[in-house]
């Protein structure tokens, strides 16, 4: 069965205080792994996209790699409006792009 | 920048009643989705819709649910008889092409069923 694990599933970091959150997947055919952010009452907002293993996006504090395993969303120097809940989501080989999605990591960071 | 949008963001029903959820893809997007989230679960895959036909569903998209495209921009969700386990919050989300596109998704309705 599909199935994708993040880890933890909640977090609280002080300010500037840098880790990474954890995607495992098993999939039986990976098309695509996506990290989205989501805040409280909120739709999943997109952050990044990774295809193939040793591939890896950046956008300011944050940057996700990709094993053949897992992925990984390091978040440097943090600020309190990095605050959220991560989301990690994969696409299996289909014809129609849908999603298996993981719990999420809730992120606190404090000032 | 352009995104889904979604109405209502909040509707509260009451068991038994039918229910419809509006979504405005984003313009150029050929391929829709409805997912949901009940409180404090993963978000999950309902339906996905491609040229005016459903190309996938999941085992929770039974008979009671139904998507359309009644015109060329909106596309809804209806639940014909909702239950008490249909509160959740359902997120429509469209993409440009089906699998190595990017799926974008809206804010959400919050659908309570007392």
């Amino acid at each position: 069965e599909d199935q994708v694990t993040q880890s933890p599933e909640a977090l609280r970091l002080q300010e500037g205080e840098s880790s990474s959150l954890n995607c495992s997947y098993t999939v039986s055919g990976l098309r695509g792994l996506f990290w989205y952010r989501q805040d409280p009452g909120k739709g999943p907002e997109f952050l990044f996209t990774l295809y193939s293993a040793g591939e890896e996006k950046e956008k300011e504090r944050l940057k996700a790699t990709l094993t053949k395993k897992e992925s990984f969303l390091h978040i440097t120097a943090p600020k309190p409006e990095d605050s959220a809940t991560y989301l990690c989501a994969v696409r299996i080989s289909s014809n129609t792009g849908k999603l298996i999605f993981g719990q999420g990591t809730t992120l606190q960071v404090k000032p | 920048e352009p995104e889904v949008t979604q109405t209502p963001s909040h509707q509260v029903t009451q068991m038994g009643q039918e229910v419809i959820l509006r979504c405005v893809p984003i313009s150029n997007h050929l391929y829709f989705y409805w997912y949901r989230q009940i409180l404090g679960q993963k978000v999950e895959f309902l339906v996905s819709f491609y040229n005016n036909e459903i190309s996938e569903k999941s085992e929770i998209f039974d008979d009671q649910f139904s998507v359309e495209r009644p015109d060329g921009s909106n596309f809804t969700l209806k639940i014909r008889s909702t239950k008490l386990e249909d509160s959740a919050m359902y997120f429509c989300a469209s993409s440009v092409g089906g699998t190595l596109n990017t799926i974008y998704f809206g804010e959400g309705s919050w659908l309570t069923v007392v």
